[in-house]
């Protein structure tokens, strides 16, 4: 399966735990976004990346939020300090963009569940 | 900032029906618009991309159409079936010169399609 991948599918922590999720996009794709979704609302964008570069951050990724992406390749989102109101899916997607203006379909992987108790 | 409104927010309707879902945005600057189906549990599938300027698009028993000044899209199914029976979803792309793109999502449309 070459479609985008993340891990781990679930995940349940404790208030005050940090958690890091990993997300591996479709190999040749240079762009990767995360995106945050809540029961019964659509995904939210939280920040992007082209190649190994942040290039937008939602308001909604507050300081206890970080997401890299040290190679151009995987990323990971971690969330310290994590809050009942954190309980969420977080989904990625990757698109190929061979220019600013390129073709620019986005392929959502399966998510990562968490909750926080 | 960019609004998604999509109606209705859920439909019942029994099998072999032909439907309508419909997309408003706020934002007319939209470089495409991408179509989702989303099962209970499960991340988002891509069914169809649109770009803005195309005024409609088809695979398959569906079909995207784009009205972007009026900012508008609707995905018209044919011949419904249960196992179209998910949440669709309507993301315009808008495009900024210093970051790239990123898709604004609406609350989707529940479908259920009954035998």
């Amino acid at each position: 399966d070459t479609g985008v991948s993340q891990d781990p599918r679930h995940k349940i922590t404790k208030r005050g735990q940090n958690v890091t999720f990993r997300c591996d996009p479709i190999s040749e794709h240079n762009r990767l976004y995360w995106y945050r979704q809540t029961l019964g609302q659509g995904p939210e964008f939280l920040t992007y990346f082209q190649n190994e570069a942040q290039l937008e951050k939602s308001r909604l990724l507050s300081d206890r939020f970080s997401a890299e992406r040290p190679k151009g390749s995987f990323s990971t989102l971690e969330i310290q300090r994590t809050e009942q109101g954190d309980s969420a899916m977080y989904l990625c997607a990757s698109s190929l963009a061979l220019d600013l203006l390129g073709w620019n379909e986005q392929f959502f992987g399966p998510g990562t569940r968490l909750t926080v108790l | 900032k960019q609004e998604v409104t999509q109606i209705p927010a859920a439909l019942s309707v029994p099998e072999g029906e032909n439907l309508v879902l419909n997309c408003s945005f706020t934002d007319s600057a939209i470089y495409n618009l991408q179509w989702f189906r989303q099962d209970p549990g499960k991340g988002l599938t891509s069914l169809l991309l649109i770009q803005s300027s195309q005024r409609e698009q088809t695979s398959g028993r569906l079909n995207a159409s784009l009205d972007k000044s009026s900012g508008r899209s609707t995905l018209y199914i044919a011949a419904s079936q249960p196992g179209d029976s998910a949440t669709y979803l309507c993301a315009p792309n808008i495009y900024k010169e210093t970051s790239g793109s990123r898709l604004t999502f609406g609350e989707g449309t529940q479908l259920t399609v009954n035998p």
